[in-house]
């Protein structure tokens, strides 16, 4: 079956620009996480949702928010963009709950952002 | 405040001997841990995972133990072999593993033929 896809996979913008990227998780899967990958700094984890519901949020800003939509497919926003929001940010889904899930998260190859 | 650290940025080994990554936690409420490998330009893929029951689990050349008393796992790879050359993740959570899942920064391990 098809893995997980965002798009897009590379942009750049401009400092004070907003981008919205998006994730289609595996058939299936009703959990959506996003995070946010710099080097030294590993994975951090920006929010989770699961249902369209935002079940967990991690330490980052109100600029970046996020949505899930009612076929499980999920976007993440970054407003007011700052030089340091240049980083890879990658989406993972899972089952989420029930039978089955092993919480094991399954990545999409990521969305490559450069602020200038 | 890094929960999950893995405190070697890198690990070099030569083919066919053993790779040993550790990772330590610092969050006792971590239930369940994963390791994830990456290669450049691709996601992360699952590779192994521990409930906190247990202290050890195997899958063919990839060990990983757990030691809930010092807060500490590793991963055993054994043989090593080239295309195991990656970054290697530890993560960790407390929701059964699915809800909200912390990771380390990261171990970039070498294997030299």
């Amino acid at each position: 079956k098809a893995g997980v896809t965002q798009t897009p996979r590379y942009l750049i913008k401009t400092r004070g620009q907003q981008v919205t990227l998006s994730c289609s998780p595996i058939s299936g899967h009703r959990s959506v996480s996003w995070y946010q990958q710099t080097p030294g700094q590993g994975l951090q984890f920006l929010f989770e949702y699961f249902s369209e519901t935002q079940r967990n949020k991690g330490n980052f800003p109100g600029r970046f928010s996020g949505r899930q939509f009612s076929n499980s497919r999920s976007e993440m926003n970054v407003s007011t963009l700052e030089l340091g929001d240049s980083a890879l940010y990658l989406c993972a889904s899972s089952l989420g709950q029930g039978l089955g899930n092993t919480g094991e998260l399954f990545f999409g190859e990521g969305s490559r952002l450069t602020v200038l | 405040d890094q929960q999950v650290k893995q405190n070697s940025p890198s690990l070099s080994v030569q083919e066919g001997r053993i790779s040993i990554l550790n990772c330590d936690y610092t969050n006792s409420m971590f239930d369940y841990f994963l390791w994830y490998k990456k290669y450049p330009a691709e996601g992360p893929t699952f590779l192994i995972s521990i409930s906190s029951i247990k202290d050890k689990n195997e899958d063919g050349r990839f060990t990983v133990f757990l030691n809930k008393s010092a807060k500490h796992l590793s991963l055993h790879i054994v043989p090593s072999q080239p295309g195991d050359s990656a970054v290697y993740f530890c993560a960790a959570s407390d929701s059964g593993g699915y809800q909200k899942v912390t990771f380390g920064t990261g171990t970039k391990l070498q294997v030299i033929p």
